[in-house]
């Protein structure tokens, strides 16, 4: 159990509404990220985090946006969601092995539906 | 650039046989590090198992074995005397450093449904 919760676990909203997902982490853990799950497609990365107020884009960043004002709180918004972004999409924590190794430990998901 | 290919998308077993899920990727990195992780019919993601390239020696846990081959680029999967309970999505991954060096992003296969029948 790597102490992350996510909220809400399922969203059901409609195009061209704001939302927002949270991810909180117990263990304060530096770096944090945001996936999104598709079928076909695997795991296809957000945004990532590597401190508080630190961000950078990933492969899929486009229409989302993040924020970090605090370790243990990672935020994911959609600020107009769209068909599109209907998915699944987890948050994980990295955490660093006595050998330097990062292994990425993850939520539970939210699935998001838009109408 | 950097791949995970699982080329299986979907394999189907009667219990107790054995199956091998295979993944070949592709990086330009020295150092490089391969993972496995499940996803059951309930969603979550399960950490299996981490390798770096260094270290090519096979591991086995239980009825689970890994086997990398750098030579091949690949890192193939064994469930051993399956279990309908091994019935999931697996996948693979591949980690490399970002810009900063000092982080390690994922780049994720498709996954390979695996179902186990009674």
């Amino acid at each position: 159990d790597a102490g992350i919760t996510q909220s809400p676990r399922h969203k059901v909203t409609e195009t061209g509404t704001p939302v927002t997902l949270r991810c909180h982490q117990t263990e304060n853990h530096r770096y944090m990220y945001w996936y999104r799950q598709d079928p076909g497609h695997g795991l296809r990365l957000i945004h990532y985090s590597y401190g508080v107020k630190d961000t950078d884009k990933g492969e899929v960043s486009d229409g989302y946006s993040v924020s970090r004002s605090k370790t243990e709180d990672f935020l994911l918004t959609l600020e107009s969601a769209t068909s599109s972004q209907t998915s699944v999409y987890f948050c994980a924590i990295s955490r660093q092995s006595p050998l330097g190794t990062d292994t990425q430990y993850f939520g539970p998901g939210t699935r998001l539906t838009v109408l | 650039a950097q791949k995970v290919t699982q080329a299986q998308t979907e394999i189907s077993v009667v219990e107790k046989e054995d199956v091998t899920l295979d993944c070949v990727y592709e990086t330009r990195d020295t150092t490089y590090y391969l993972f496995w992780y499940k996803q059951p019919p309930s969603g979550e993601l399960v950490f299996l198992i981490r390798r770096n390239s260094f270290d090519e020696q096979n591991e086995i846990s239980g009825r689970y074995s890994w086997n990398f081959q750098k030579s091949t680029s690949s890192f193939n999967f064994t469930i051993t005397a399956s279990q309908v309970v091994d019935s999931a999505v697996y996948f693979c991954a591949l980690s490399e450093a970002d810009t900063q060096g000092s982080n390690y992003q994922l780049i994720w296969g498709a996954g390979t449904k695996l179902i186990i029948k009674p």
